[in-house]
């Protein structure tokens, strides 16, 4: 079966633009997580939503969001880009919410460069 | 605060001894414990997860050992194979508000496994 399929997988954005990003997961999936990979502080945790609703939210400013739809389908969107936002943003899919055995899936992840 | 740490960047070693890498964390919330290797342009995969109740687990070359007193525990591949290359995560689960959980990874060790 297909695995999570993120779009776009590079793009480039100009300081103050905002940008949508687009995670389909695997099929059956109902819970779609997001992280952010940067070399100087890893993956770090963005949100997790499940069944259209955010379970959980990490440490990022306001300018972070996303949301899921009601085919489990989720997008993430980013306003007044900053530079340090360049990042590779990951998404990962899973049966259902949580971790514990849970066996969560990750998508190839779109480049996003700030310039 | 770095909650899960990996200390070392990156390790070489020569294919078919045994690779050993590290992880220590400090939140003693931690209650599940992954492992995820990663190639460069892919998203990370999961490799082995061992829970905090146990102290081994194995799954064919992969083992993952828990020291739950040191908050230490480490990833040992036998025999390492030069396909092994690649960047590994260890990430830890921690329950959070709302009966939700969340991932937090360390920022990655590099094998390289020489022919």
């Amino acid at each position: 079966k297909a695995g999570v399929t993120q779009t776009p997988r590079y793009l480039i954005k100009t300081r103050g633009q905002q940008v949508t990003l687009s995670c389909s997961p695997i099929s059956g999936h109902r819970s779609v997580s997001w992280y952010q990979q940067t070399p100087g502080q890893g993956l770090q945790f963005l949100f997790e939503y499940f069944s259209e609703t955010q379970r959980n939210k990490g440490n990022f400013p306001g300018r972070f969001s996303g949301r899921q739809f009601s085919n489990s389908r989720s997008e993430m969107n980013v306003s007044t880009l900053e530079l340090g936002d360049s990042a590779l943003y990951l998404c990962a899919s899973s049966l259902n919410p949580g971790i514990s055995g849970n066996t969560i899936y990750f998508g190839e992840g779109s480049w996003l460069t700030v310039v | 605060d770095q909650q899960v740490k990996q200390n070392s960047p990156s390790l070489s070693v020569q294919e078919g001894r045994i690779s050993i890498l590290n992880c220590d964390y400090t939140n003693s919330m931690f209650d599940y414990f992954l492992w995820y290797k990663k190639y460069p342009a892919e998203g990370p995969t999961f490799l082995i997860s061992i829970s905090s109740i146990k102290d081994k687990n194995e799954d064919g070359r992969f083992t993952v050992f828990l020291n739950k007193s040191a908050k230490h525990l480490s990833l040992h591949i036998v025999p390492s194979q030069p396909g092994d290359s690649a960047v590994y995560f260890c990430a830890a689960s921690a329950p959070v508000q709302g009966g939700s959980e969340k991932l937090v990874f360390g920022k990655g060790t590099k094998l390289t496994v020489n022919p």
